[in-house]
């Protein structure tokens, strides 16, 4: 069975701080992507970061990186200079089994304070 | 505007009406999904639809009928529903979910109140 850990339910910084999310995964499969979905109070499930699991570059987005290490399973999503508009939800999604292609993590509530 | 949109945005329904939830997407996606988020657990899929065939039915009870009628139009079709089927219900869709899988566009959600 495809898994996903995320072990931070909730973690709060400072504005302008750089926090570091975990998420640790199982997969049978060699290529693949990874993905970090935001859901802010809105509701809306955004698309944050995608990596492609055959490259060895992390991906980075603007203050968003992640750290992937594939051997480890481990997919951690950095956010730098840390905004007010980042508190959200974040989720890790790595590939599931069957035909729904992602398997989405329990997810950290992620609080930046002013 | 993420190119899905979803209507109801709020709905609170009896548990023996019927209503219906409406999934609209213009990306040219071929594929559509159903999930159901309720607190403190994961995002659960409940229907993955591929070029309009149902390829998942994640064992969701018969109260919850979906409907796609074409690759951009998916309803969930609701009736005499129990409280514990309140929750946000999520629809996204993607190219076909082939592998690898290049991930999902979602709707707002529409968060259902079963009173």
């Amino acid at each position: 069975a495809q898994t996903v850990t995320q072990s931070q339910p909730e973690m709060s910084v400072q504005e302008a701080e750089t926090v570091t999310l975990s998420c640790t995964y199982d997969t049978s499969e060699n290529n693949y992507y990874l993905f970090w979905y935001k859901q802010p109070p809105s509701r809306q499930m955004i698309l944050v970061i995608r990596q492609e699991a055959y490259k060895q570059q992390n991906a980075t987005e603007n203050r968003f990186s992640v750290n992937f290490q594939k051997a480890a399973k481990s997919f951690s999503l950095k956010i730098s200079d840390s905004q007010l508009g980042d508190t959200a939800m974040y989720f890790c999604a790595p590939p599931g089994g069957g035909a729904d292609g992602l398997t989405f993590g329990k997810g950290t509530h992620l609080i930046i304070q002013p | 505007e993420t190119g899905v949109t979803q209507t109801p945005r709020h709905l609170v329904m009896g548990m023996t009406n019927k209503k219906s939830l409406k999934c609209e997407q213009h990306l040219g996606h071929n594929a559509m999904y159903w999930y159901k988020q309720s607190a403190k657990k994961p995002l659960e899929l409940m229907f993955v639809y591929n070029f309009k065939e149902q390829t998942e039915n994640n064992s969701v009870p018969s109260r919850f009928s979906p409907e796609c009628p074409n690759s951009s139009h998916l309803f969930l079709h609701l009736h005499t529903l129990q409280p514990e089927d309140s929750a946000l219900y999520l629809c996204a869709s993607s190219q076909a979910p082939g592998r690898p899988f290049y991930g999902y566009t979602f709707g707002s959600g529409t968060r259902l109140t079963v009173v």
